[in-house]
């Protein structure tokens, strides 16, 4: 049990929609990240946030937009759904700071999103 | 960039015999953290084990243990006395030691898929 609880588990969109998924942390971690994992492949780094802003970002499109709140949890926002949005969508908290700490990563289950 | 290469899509064991996954990653840093995590049908991402790229000694952790190889840029994971509960898929990550503020920026292999055979 991590603590790390992402909701919806499951969920599916018709393309051209917009999907919100939701990220409560461990307790006590200030930083959460996001991942996004296509069938038979590696998670591919979304963004992070840290303290409410966004301090990272992978190569993802714009529509793809998160927001950290005080409390620490977190959603990830994706408009213009298109197919290949079809993933299992990862959140990861830790505690780190802006220098570079090295906080272990937390994942939950994920959001498995599915887009027809 | 970064990249990690995980060549073997699927391995299998024997329940009580060991295995190696392998792993090797393209860098120009230095400094930077490699690690292995395992990911069951439940979905949920468990770190096995972690490596900081300084330290020459291998990390072990229990049953498991990596060969890391700096100059060759290779970081394989061995399983010992393997477990039904080790089926799984495996990732090996890489990490820069240094973001200035995206810390947790992993870049994943593709994953070896585990399977132990009673």
């Amino acid at each position: 049990e991590t603590g790390v609880t992402q909701s919806p588990t499951h969920l599916i969109k018709t393309r051209g929609q917009q999907v919100t998924l939701r990220c409560s942390s461990q307790s006590g971690h200030n930083t959460v990240s996001w991942y996004q994992q296509a069938l038979g492949q590696g998670p591919q780094f979304i963004f992070q946030y840290y303290r409410e802003e966004e301090n990272g970002r992978g190569n993802f499109p714009p529509r793809f937009s998160g927001l950290q709140f005080p409390n620490y949890s977190s959603e990830l926002n994706v408009n213009a759904l298109e197919l290949d949005d079809s993933a299992l969508y990862l959140c990861a908290s830790s505690l780190a700071d802006r220098g570079g700490g090295t906080g272990e990563l937390f994942f939950g289950e994920g959001s498995r999103l599915t887009v027809l | 960039a970064q990249t990690v290469t995980q060549s073997q899509p699927e391995m299998s064991v024997q329940e009580a015999e060991t295995v190696t996954l392998s792993c090797t990653y393209d860098t120009s840093e230095s400094d930077y953290y490699l690690f292995w995590y395992k990911q069951p049908p439940s979905r949920q991402m468990i770190l096995v084990i972690r490596q900081e790229a300084y330290k020459q000694q291998n990390a072990t952790e229990n049953r498991f243990s990596v060969n890391f190889q700096k100059a060759a840029k290779s970081f394989s994971l061995k399983i010992s006395d393997s477990q039904l509960g080790d089926a799984a898929m495996y990732f090996c990550a890489y990490r820069r030691a240094h973001y200035g503020g995206a810390t947790n920026k992993l870049i994943f292999g593709t994953g070896t898929l585990l399977a132990v055979q009673p």
